[in-house]
């Protein structure tokens, strides 16, 4: 069965710093890319970044790039999201999500499996 | 990057109405279209893939169709555990963009 795990949420003041992780099991994690799409309280999806399987490219949507680093540990089966100079347009549940395919130049294609999601809040 | 609209925004009907939701892209995005479902304070949840493309384990009265720029969502029979916002997702191009949901309930 697959499972995704997403922690490292919380509370951070505007201008830090935080670090989201996704434990992923039950498929060959080296095999897909990966993503993280968030959704803000009460508003729609938005794609944030993607990584191939190998972990040698990355995407970013405009809204995060040069803040966010999207990172994986193939050895040990997660994902990662380093989320810096935070912005209070940044609070969203952020969730992981499985690809579909290898390249990550299409964000990995659809998502068939997502995890449950971790509440990010930026607010002083 | 590819703009994506879908109407309505949300509707209204009955137990065993048929529903329809309609998705457009800005630019032709080929078959690269999914549907996915989202019940309150869950993930969202794949339904169709690539425009027409049932995923394992979803029931038959879900459906989807067409290509280009133009698709169709279908619910063949409303039920009552389909209450959920539902969104489309294109992924011909990055950034990967979703609809901004259509939330369907039961009137």
């Amino acid at each position: 069965e697959v499972q995704l795990l997403e922690s490292g949420g919380g509370l951070v003041q505007p201008g830090g710093s935080l670090r989201l992780s996704c434990a992923a099991s039950g498929f060959t994690f080296s095999s897909y890319a990966m993503s993280w799409v968030r959704q803000a309280p009460g508003k729609g999806l938005e794609w944030v970044s993607a990584i191939s399987g190998s972990g040698g490219s990355t995407y970013y949507a405009d809204s995060v790039k040069g803040r966010f680093t999207i990172s994986r540990d193939n050895s040990k089966n997660t994902l990662y999201l380093q989320m810096n100079s935070l912005r209070a347009e940044d609070t969203a549940v952020y969730y992981c999500a499985k690809g579909i395919e290898y390249s990550s130049s299409r964000g990995g294609g659809y998502f068939d499996y997502w995890g449950q999601g971790t509440l990010v809040t930026v607010s002083s | 990057d590819i703009q994506m609209t879908q109407s309505p925004s949300s509707l209204s009907a009955s137990v065993g109405d048929r529903v329809t939701i309609t998705c457009q892209a800005s630019q032709d995005i080929s078959n690269y279209l999914n549907w996915y479902q989202q019940k309150p304070g869950k993930a969202p949840k794949l339904l169709i893939y690539d425009a027409s493309n049932l995923e394992t384990g979803v029931p038959s009265r879900f459906s989807g169709s067409g290509s280009g720029t133009d698709f169709t969502f279908t619910i063949s029979s409303l039920q009552p555990e389909d209450i959920a916002t539902y969104y489309c997702q294109q992924y011909d191009n990055l950034p990967q963009g979703f609809g901004p949901g259509t939330k369907v309930d039961i009137k």
